[in-house]
């Protein structure tokens, strides 16, 4: 079974600050995508970032960055110099690569408040 | 940049109604989803549909939601006899072919029911 878990309910930071978002995934499958979406206030899901189980590579974006870990199943988010429109939930999602439905498995989120 | 799109943005019914979601995905994408999320919790996945047909469904999914492609371009979730606990925020998702795709959402609708 497929399970990610995002032990940070909420954080709370002031503008300006670096704020790391955890997320750790569990799978028996050897190929599987990873992502990261955002839900503002206003509710959409807003994609950020895919990862597959062979590129372990960190990813930067701007001020966002992206740091997979196979040894330690984490696929963690950093955003540098934390923003006001930065707060929203932010979730960490899995599923596998093959062909087939893929369907998603999402954390239960993390609550980012940027405080001014 | 292409979108999916879903109608109503909000539905507010009593217990007992029938209610149709609507979703456009995008036009050249062959998978799509329905995921739910009651407030403040996790999004969860509800079904996929291929080929006019489910590939996946879920536990929620039970015998009174069904899901159908009637045209070419919509994609409709309908709920036949709506309980307290079926409120949530309900998405539609879709992605193309490739194993490689990312599943895009639409905005959702918001479902209250009284």
């Amino acid at each position: 079974a497929q399970k990610v878990t995002q032990a940070q309910t909420e954080i709370s930071v002031v503008e300006k600050e670096d704020v790391t978002l955890d997320c750790v995934y569990e799978t028996r499958d050897t190929t599987y995508y990873l992502f990261w979406y955002k839900q503002p206030p206003s509710g959409e899901l807003v994609f950020l970032i895919r990862r597959n189980s062979f590129d372990e590579q960190n990813e930067i974006s701007g001020r966002y960055s992206w740091n997979f870990q196979k040894s330690t199943s984490s696929f963690n988010f950093t955003i540098t110099a934390s923003q006001v429109v930065d707060s929203a939930v932010y979730f960490c999602a899995l599923s596998y690569l093959l062909q087939g439905a893929q369907k998603l498995v999402f954390g239960q989120g993390t609550r980012l408040t940027i405080n001014p | 940049e292409p979108e999916v799109t879903q109608t109503p943005s909000h539905q507010v019914t009593q217990m007992g109604q029938e209610v149709i979601l609507r979703c456009v995905p995008i036009s050249n994408h062959l998978y799509f989803y329905w995921y739910r999320q009651i407030l403040g919790q996790k999004v969860e996945f509800l079904v996929s549909f291929y080929n006019n047909e489910i590939s996946e469904k879920s536990e929620i999914f039970d015998d009174q939601f069904s899901v159908e492609r009637p045209d070419g371009s919509n994609f409709t979730l309908k709920i036949r006899s709506t309980k307290l606990e079926d409120s949530a925020m309900y998405f539609c998702a879709s992605r193309g072919a490739s194993g490689k795709e990312t599943q895009y959402f639409g905005p959702g609708t918001r479902l209250l029911v009284l």
